[in-house]
């Protein structure tokens, strides 16, 4: 079955230091993969996608992901994780066979909270 | 400005009441899909459609309908709410391989 896995419920750093959630994925083909945060009372905002290409991604806000097919994995990033930077984190994969977003698959989420 | 505009925010009812959930998006999207959004759960797809009068099931169906008669609108009804359809709704859109934009929410509570 195709899935998503977000390994941790919730991670927490200290502003200035760099962060990492982490996505593993279960989907046939090349799938297309993408990270959206959400802010409280907030829908998901689109942060970056891979489709093909260079491994490493850059999106907005400053944070950035690593593509490892190897693996099956596509870890968001960011240097120097900011207080603002608190929120829902999803990542979703697309499987490519169906040709773009009529099957988007989200992980349950992952919660950042950065500490002053 | 654009956006995806759901109505209401917040809804609570009662189990059997039938409700419809609006959204609209003013970009011009070809596709556009509901969403609902259960702790430990993430996001489950309950419907999509990639056209005005095309629309397909998603992961969770049971118990909603859609309909697709303008492309600006995708209304999701629940015929029949029951406390298990609790949880909280996002409509989104999108055109192509662009991003999806969702809407802000709807929470609803059946009792």
């Amino acid at each position: 079955a195709q899935s998503v896995a977000q390994p941790e419920d919730q991670v927490n750093v200290a502003e200035g230091n760099p962060l990492t959630v982490k996505c593993t994925y279960s989907v046939s083909g090349n799938p297309y993969l993408f990270w959206y945060v959400q802010y409280p009372n907030r829908g998901l905002q689109f942060l970056l996608k891979y489709i093909t290409g260079d491994n490493l991604v850059k999106g907005s806000y400053g944070f950035e992901a690593e593509f490892n097919k190897s693996q099956t994995s596509f870890h968001l990033k960011k240097p120097s994780a900011l207080v603002s930077d608190s929120a829902l984190y999803f990542c979703a994969v697309s499987p490519f066979f169906s040709g773009g977003y009529n099957k988007l698959i989200f992980g349950a989420g992952t919660r950042l909270a950065v500490h002053p | 400005e654009a956006q995806v505009t759901q109505n209401p925010r917040y809804l609570i009812t009662v189990t059997g009441k039938k409700l419809t959930v609006t959204c609209s998006q003013n970009m011009n999207h070809e596709y556009m899909s509901w969403y609902r959004q259960d702790p430990g759960l993430g996001l489950r797809q309950i419907y999509y459609s990639m056209n005005v009068e095309v629309t397909d099931k998603g992961d969770v169906p049971e118990g909603y309908k859609v309909s697709r008669k303008e492309k600006r609108n995708f209304p999701l009804i629940l015929e029949s709410p029951s406390p298990n359809q609790t949880s909280l709704y996002f409509c989104a859109s999108a055109r192509g391989n662009s991003p999806l934009h969702f809407g802000n929410g709807t929470r609803l509570t059946v009792t």
